[in-house]
């Protein structure tokens, strides 16, 4: 497995601001994704994240609001730019394991960050 | 479109029963992969279970359990001797081989152990 870390753990932020969303792990991984999940609701693919290429986004989410950065094999960012209180939500990180000991289609998630926009 | 769907948006069942929570899919594809992901009230991701289509054998961990049709694109979950630590959302996850690693979604099921 992957041990993966999220900071901040949660934060209240005014709208019109903009938050960063760190994500660590604990070990070398190709792929990593970030992921949006609305109170209650399943999770929403916002963007896949690989070392060394720019962030491929899906439909809906665009690079102006959600900058990634993936600067090395072990971490990632996020930022959540101009918020507005529809982006209240809870923003996941996920790694793929491609190395060997484990099947290489396996998804591991972070704690999740819980994000509050006023 | 490739879909996942959980039919049950919530159960309860008292401690120590077993309940069986269930998924389908659709797709047209023959290699693929399906999940089944745990996240309690603390919001950690856990995965559960994980089924290859290709296996025919229905995987098991521990209390946890599959029942793969592949025809029937059903891929249930049983929780055996349920524990008041199994009370979380439950998510059905797809992914086929040729999907750059990417996780095709059910709405979940919140699934509530009680005493």
């Amino acid at each position: 497995s992957a041990v993966i870390s999220q900071k901040p753990s949660r934060d209240i932020c005014q709208r019109g601001t903009s938050l960063t969303i760190q994500c660590q792990v604990d070990s070398q991984v190709t792929m990593m994704f970030w992921y949006r999940q609305q109170p209650g609701q399943s999770l929403t693919l916002i963007a896949t994240a690989n070392q060394g290429s720019e962030a491929t986004y899906e439909s809906g989410f665009v690079i102006d609001k959600f900058p990634i950065s993936r600067p090395n094999l072990t971490f990632s960012t996020l930022t959540v730019s101009n918020m507005s209180p529809e982006d209240s939500s809870i923003y996941l990180c996920s790694v793929v394991k491609g190395l060997a000991g484990g099947p290489a289609y396996e998804q591991y998630f972070g704690p999740g960050t819980r994000l509050t926009v006023t | 479109a490739q879909t996942v769907t959980q039919s049950q948006p919530e159960m309860s069942v008292q401690e120590a029963e077993t309940v069986t929570l269930s998924c389908t899919y659709d797709t047209s594809e023959s290699n693929y992969y399906l999940f089944w992901y745990k996240q309690p009230p603390s919001r950690q991701m856990i995965l559960v279970i994980r089924q290859e289509a290709y296996k025919q054998q229905n995987a098991t961990e521990n209390r946890f359990s599959v029942n793969f049709q592949k025809a029937a694109k059903s891929f249930s979950l049983k929780i055996s001797d349920s524990q008041l630590g199994d009370t979380a959302m439950y998510f059905c996850a797809f992914m086929t081989a040729d999907s750059n690693y990417q996780l095709i979604w059910g709405a979940g099921t919140k699934l509530i152990i009680k005493p």
